[in-house]
């Protein structure tokens, strides 16, 4: 079947610091690769868009500079959160969808803390 | 620019009981639509998905959802809850052209034993 593994599952960092978050995509090739947000309390807000081929998508309130994403093959993706701060916990979610298919497939999520 | 509207924030029902949670969304293209559950501490589970034919779609656990273009809606329900069945639960309309999923605020169902 068709999974997404993020890692790590949780993690802490200081403020002003940089954590890099994974996603693997197994049993398919992930065309589009979707990283979202959810902040306490609150729901997803998509961060952005990847896909093969074509440059990344960043959605409004949400950088490059910030967030840069690697998507360097159709079944892994990563995104860095630089210089975290309190506004930037909460579950980071991945998001992997194939070609032929209109459902992504969600990971589990990374969990960052802010301290 | 879609709209996804899950106008319940918390839905507290007895096991055994059905439920319906309220969607309505605002696009006028071609869109998916999707429901997927999210318990406490996890990620996102999918449920169900319409893209077009019957507008009753079925889902993983007895979940069904109906769509409706003169209401704008896709609202899920199930005949008979279980006390697993808690957890927050997100409605979303996904454009065919971009893919990219907007999500409702969600709804959280408590299920009471």
């Amino acid at each position: 079947g068709a999974l997404v593994y993020q890692y790590p599952r949780r993690t802490i960092c200081k403020s002003g610091t940089s954590m890099r978050m994974e996603c693997q995509a197994v049993g398919f090739q992930a065309t589009s690769v979707a990283w979202y947000r959810q902040s306490p309390q609150k729901t997803f807000e998509l961060i952005a868009l990847s896909t093969v081929n074509s440059a990344i998508k960043y959605e409004q309130n949400f950088t490059q500079e910030k967030f840069p994403i690697s998507h360097p093959n159709l079944s892994f993706s990563s995104m860095t959160v630089l210089n975290a701060y309190l506004e930037d916990r909460g579950l980071y979610l991945c998001g992997a969808r194939r070609v032929t298919n209109s459902d992504y497939t969600f990971g589990s999520g990374t969990r960052l803390l802010v301290i | 620019t879609q709209t996804v509207s899950q106008s319940d924030a918390h839905v507290t029902v007895f096991e055994g009981d059905s439920v319906e949670l309220r969607c309505n969304y605002s696009y006028g293209g071609s869109i998916y639509l999707s429901w997927y559950i999210q318990h406490h501490g996890h990620g996102l589970q999918f449920l169900l998905k319409y893209y077009s034919g019957n507008p009753v779609v079925q889902g993983v656990n007895g979940f069904e959802a109906e769509f409706s273009k003169s209401d704008s809606s896709f609202h899920l329900r199930k005949a008979s809850v279980h006390w697993s069945d808690s957890a927050v639960y997100f409605c979303a309309v996904s454009d065919t052209g971009n893919y990219k999923y907007v999500f409702g605020a969600g709804t959280r169902l408590k299920v009471i034993a």
